[in-house]
């Protein structure tokens, strides 16, 4: 398995700012994936975080509304840019090694858009 | 489009039975199909897998069944205790790099 730190934890924004989540993996992972949990909605992918260049976006999803960095085969950020109401939501990091057909996740980031 | 469907958002079962949770995919394609467990204020805990070539796969309590030709699998908890009370999610492989996730059944295990 891997250890994964996700944080904040949680927080509580105002609308029109932005909030950046950090993850940090316990040993390096080629593939590393942010997804979106809506109230009783199932997880989305958000985009796939590619180490040394842009991430690749799902449909619905923009990278001026969710930069995604991801600087080495341990970290990634994803920022929620000029946030709503409507992105309030649990956002979750994951990674994934060569080879493993699991996934594991962090804690996941609770944000509560005011 | 979702391609990976739980019907039941909800399930209760008494200390000791058994606990079914259901999947459906549409997806013919799949690669591996996996159940993660999820606890409050935690991200999703990797439970139990199959591969699309296997009908069956038993870890412990935990069972899973693969039903291609319905498109169905599911997983059994025999006994079922009160602390795997929490959201199961279902989730589809393809490419071995992408995951599909169903919405989740909330499993309640009553002492």
């Amino acid at each position: 398995s891997a250890v994964i730190s996700q944080k904040p934890s949680r927080d509580i924004c105002q609308r029109g700012t932005s909030l950046t989540i950090q993850c940090q993996v316990d040993s390096q992972v080629t593939m590393m994936f942010w997804y979106r949990q809506q109230p009783g909605q199932s997880l989305t992918l958000i985009a796939t975080a590619n180490q040394g260049s842009e991430a690749t976006y799902e449909s619905g999803f923009v990278i001026d509304k969710f930069p995604i960095s991801r600087p080495n085969l341990t970290f990634s950020t994803l920022t929620v840019s000029n946030m709503s109401p409507e992105d309030s939501s649990i956002y979750l990091c994951s990674v994934q090694r060569t080879g493993d057909t699991e996934a594991f996740f962090g804690q996941g980031t609770r944000l509560t858009v005011v | 489009d979702q391609q990976v469907k739980q019907n039941s958002p909800s399930l209760s079962v008494q200390e000791g039975r058994i606990s079914i949770l259901n999947c459906d995919y549409t997806n013919s394609m799949f690669d591996y199909f996996l159940w993660y467990k999820k606890y409050p204020a935690e991200g999703p805990t990797f439970l139990i897998s199959i591969s699309s070539i296997k009908d069956k796969n038993e870890d412990g309590r935990f069972t899973v069944f693969l039903n291609k030709s319905a498109k169905h699998l599911s997983l059994h908890i025999v006994p079922s205790q009160p602390g795997d009370s929490a959201v199961y999610f279902c989730a589809a492989l393809i490419n071995f790099n992408k995951f599909y996730f169903g919405s989740g059944t909330k499993l309640n295990v009553k002492p």
